[in-house]
């Protein structure tokens, strides 16, 4: 069975203070990482997608990395504004069911 | 404005008074999902439909239907809603597998 596993649970940061979430998954047959960030009370948005081992992709503060096993999001520097839950989920396998994890809740102080 | 839109936001009901949640998207999107979030659980997948009349169960699919009729819009419903299906829902759509999701709003369901 398809399992993705986020940790920590919470992360509480001052401004400026960097930092990385980890996202474990057991998949077979890896179509797609995805990351996705979640405001309170709203649906999840679309952050980035790895497909392959190695592969790195970069949008302002935020860095996401992909090995065989695990992916990493690093938020260099953070601000208030990056604090959210961050969802990771992965889509394997010939069905389209796609695995999240449970999140990670970021707070960023000033 | 690219979008998918769900209705209600939010519904309080009683145990088994059959409902369905709408679910819409712009986008012309062939995959849409369906998704429950309960805390500590993280997104569960109910159904997906990967085109017109193609539908397949998720993770969590026990006590709901979906149809997909048309491309834009995929409903979903509880035929006997019971407590446990308390829950956020979210609908989400997608051009292809490895795509970036567009998520709705929320609708937020409270069956007493």
């Amino acid at each position: 069975e398809d399992q993705v596993t986020q940790s920590p649970e919470a992360l509480r940061l001052q401004e400026g203070e960097s930092s990385s979430l980890n996202c474990s998954y057991t998949v077979s047959g890896l179509r797609g990482l995805f990351w996705y960030r979640q405001d309170p009370g709203k649906g999840p948005e679309f952050l980035f997608t790895l497909y392959s081992a190695g592969e790195e992709k970069e949008k302002e503060r935020l860095k996401a990395t992909l090995t065989k096993k695990e992916s990493f999001l690093h938020i260099t520097a953070p601000k208030p504004e990056d604090s959210a839950t961050y969802l990771c989920a992965a889509d394997g396998g010939n069905d389209y069911k796609l695995s999240f994890g449970a999140g990670t809740t970021v707070t960023v102080r000033a | 404005e690219a979008q998918v839109t769900q209705n209600p936001r939010y519904l309080i009901t009683v145990t088994g008074k059959k409902l369905t949640v709408t679910c819409s998207q712009n986008m012309n999107h062939e995959y849409m999902s369906w998704y429950r979030q309960d805390p500590g659980l993280g997104l569960r997948q109910i159904y997906y439909s990967m085109n017109v009349e193609v539908t397949d169960k998720g993770d969590v699919p026990e006590g709901y239907k979906v149809s997909r009729k048309e491309k834009r819009n995929f409903p979903l419903i509880l035929e006997s809603p019971s407590p446990n299906q308390t829950s956020l829902y979210f609908c989400a759509s997608t051009l292809g597998r490895g795509g970036e999701q567009y998520f709705g709003p929320g609708t937020r369901l409270t069956v007493t």
